[in-house]
């Protein structure tokens, strides 16, 4: 099955930096990328998410790279604010197929 | 739109108790999902429904867990008996029926076995 690796675990940064996080998938069969923050306490909610025939979508400060060939796929946060401050998911899905398989998280802090 | 909704938002029992919990999806979604989030971990995938029938319950532990979904709406799972390493928030999720397709979470219940 699918396994998800995401890094770093946790990430703190200045604001007005920028933030990477970046995730490995094992199946080659998975074309479905999404993004998902989960503030404390809260629930997870949908930031930005791939589909693999593309390499890079951007949406506002937020953009998300996929490289199919290497299998991996990067979230990237410009121009950080202390508001970005949560816990940041990757999953992957195959195609056809719902199920998300979701990495471990990365905590992420923006420091004013 | 109403977004999921789940209850009871937290539940304190002893290992070897019962426990249920119940989740009304966004309406006209089609599937839903259950998932376990254990601190420090990402969510993971125990059950998935296709209206009311079964589509993915691969991680469901089937000797304590058990979930339905009559009617296809609202869905309910079940632990009996519990055990300690079930505590964790457990989450429910729905999207429209559509591959690939966003995944809107509820609020999760936080569940503690003493």
């Amino acid at each position: 099955g699918e396994n998800v690796e995401q890094h770093p675990s946790t990430l703190s940064v200045q604001e007005g930096d920028s933030a990477v996080i970046k995730c490995t998938y094992s199946d080659s069969a998975s074309n479905y990328f999404p993004w998902y923050k989960q503030e404390l306490g809260k629930r997870p909610q949908l930031i930005i998410d791939i589909r693999s025939n593309v390499g890079e979508k951007k949406d506002q400060r937020i953009a998300v790279t996929l490289n199919k060939t290497a299998k991996h796929f990067s979230l990237h946060i410009t121009e950080t604010q202390p508001e970005d401050s949560a816990v940041y998911f990757c999953a992957a899905a195959q195609g056809g197929s719902e199920k998300l398989v979701f990495g471990k998280g990365t905590k992420l802090t923006v420091n004013p | 739109e109403a977004g999921v909704a789940q209850s009871p938002r937290y539940k304190i029992i002893e290992k070897r108790q019962s426990v249920a919990f119940w989740c009304n999806p966004i309406s006209g979604h089609a599937t839903l999902y259950w998932y376990q989030q254990i601190l420090g971990q990402g969510p993971k995938l125990l059950i998935q429904f296709q209206n009311n029938g079964v589509v993915d319950d691969s991680q469901l532990p089937k000797d304590r867990f058990s979930a339905e979904r009559l009617k296809g709406v609202d869905s309910t799972l079940k632990i009996q008996p519990a055990k300690l390493e079930d505590s964790a928030v457990y989450l429910c999720a729905s999207s429209q029926f559509r591959s690939n397709n966003e995944q809107f979470f509820g609020p999760g219940t936080r569940l503690t076995v003493l």
